[in-house]
């Protein structure tokens, strides 16, 4: 069974960058069959796709955050992360790391528990 | 950027009752439509993939059926434990979109 677990800080104030990690057990992010994405939710609010991460390093971000997203991945520790730069209080949500099936069309499987995080001085 | 709209927004409705929930696209998304079901503090879980096929371990009460901008999850009989938020989200083209969610709430 897949299991993603996000890490990275609770609180993080405007202007600075966020950094999350997601760590990956029970499958390999090194797979061509998936790609392993970012999903966000502001409190009370709906799902935000943030961007996916191919096991080749391709990226595909959603336009309204491009300029702001940086995804990478560390295939010898099977992880994958987000960086968000320019933080405001708009950025302030769950962050949910995932499996995401791509050209398979299943959809996002296998999710982490989510993260809060905070942006407030 | 395709927009999703899924109707109601909120539903009431008791234990043993069927259930449907719409779910429109802004434009044709031929059968490229997944259903999530959110319980509060919880992640989203994946019922549905490509409009009709049961994610494995969903129960069979789940169905889902449409195709092009028109989509349907319906809940057979309701049991206590599907009072939650639903989504529907889109996967034919990025940027993935979500609808709304709706929230189904017991009567």
């Amino acid at each position: 069974q897949v299991q993603l677990q996000e890490s990275g800080p609770g609180l993080v104030k405007p202007s600075e960058t966020l950094s999350l990690m997601c760590s990956v057990s029970g499958g390999s992010i090194s797979s061509n069959r998936y790609y392993w994405g970012w999903i966000r939710q502001p409190p009370g609010k709906g799902l935000e796709w943030i961007g996916s991460i191919y096991y080749s390093g391709s990226t595909y971000y959603n336009p309204s955050l491009k300029s702001r997203v940086t995804m990478s991945r560390d295939t010898s520790k099977n992880q994958f992360s987000l960086k968000l730069t320019s933080l405001s209080a708009a950025d302030t949500a769950v962050y949910y790391c995932v499996r995401d099936s791509g050209s398979s069309y299943m959809g996002f499987d296998f999710w982490g528990q989510g993260a809060l995080v905070t942006v407030s001085s | 950027d395709i927009q999703m709209t899924q109707s109601p927004s909120s539903l009431s409705a008791s234990v043993g009752d069927r259930v449907t929930i719409s779910c429109r696209a802004s434009q044709d998304i031929e059968v490229y439509l997944n259903w999530y079901q959110q319980i509060p503090g919880k992640a989203p879980k994946l019922l549905i993939y490509t409009a009709s096929n049961l994610q494995s371990g969903v129960p069979s009460r789940f169905s889902g059926s449409g195709s092009e901008t028109d989509f349907t999850l319906t809940i057979s009989s309701l049991q206590p434990e599907d009072f939650a938020t639903y989504y529907c989200q889109q996967n034919y083209r990025t940027p993935y979109t979500f609808g709304q969610g709706t929230k189904l709430e017991i009567k």
